[in-house]
């Protein structure tokens, strides 16, 4: 069974650098026709995905956060990670990762159980 | 951008038929997915492509897609089925998209 595990900060202070890292168990990060997501959910609110990254290592992130965002694969780790620049109040939420199929259609079926991130000094 | 609108709330009587709508300009000619989400934890996966479940899924939840209306059906109605319940899709506009959420409530 796929499992998954966000790890990080849990209090960033506005203007800093958030950073989590996803660890995938139970098969391989590098498998063909899926890509492997971030997506986050404001208290109360509904979900907004962020971005995913490809095996390949190829990159797509919402055009709304894009100028702010990084995500990157270790595959010797079996994980992959997100980085989100100058942080504010508005980006206090809980961060989940996803795997997602990318063959023919596109949906999450996996997620990690979330982690809260409060953006606060 | 492409935006799903999906009703706040929904109250269903147990054993009852629960229709959770998700709507969007020309929504059948996409893939509709839903997720189910209980209080404190992550979004489950209960359809995909429109209509199909995943493993382990009941076949209480179905789905079904046309026009500018997506929706979501659970019959006969537990208990356990009380949590918010989100669509999304995917829109070469505006990459992936979820709906605002549906509470359901079961009285």
């Amino acid at each position: 069974q796929l499992q998954l595990q966000e790890s990080g900060s849990g209090l960033v202070k506005p203007s800093q650098t958030l950073s989590l890292t996803c660890a995938v168990s139970g098969g391989s990060i590098s498998s063909g026709g899926y890509s492997w997501s971030w997506i986050r959910q404001p208290p109360g609110k509904g979900l907004e995905w962020i971005g995913y990254i490809y095996h390949s290592g190829n990159t797509y992130y919402n055009p709304s956060l894009k100028s702010r965002v990084t995500i990157s694969v270790d595959r010797s780790k079996n994980q992959f990670s997100l980085k989100l620049s100058s942080v504010t109040a508005a980006d206090t939420a809980v961060y989940y990762c996803a795997r997602t199929t990318v063959v023919n259609t596109y949906y999450f079926d996996y997620w990690g159980q979330g982690t809260l991130v409060t953006v606060s000094s | 951008s492409y935006v799903l609108t999906q009703p706040p709330s929904v109250s269903v009587a147990p054993g009852q038929t629960a229709r959770i709508t998700c709507g969007g300009n020309n929504i059948g000619s996409k893939s509709v997915h839903w997720y189910q989400q209980k209080p404190g934890q992550a979004p489950v996966l209960v359809v995909f492509d429109d209509s199909d479940r995943p493993s382990g899924i009941p076949e209480r939840f179905s789905g079904s897609n046309s026009g500018n209306t997506a929706t979501l059906t659970i019959n006969r109605v537990e208990a356990g089925d009380e949590a918010d319940y989100s669509c999304q899709v995917w829109d070469s506009g505006s990459d992936h998209v979820f709906g605002g959420g549906t509470k359901l409530t079961v009285l």
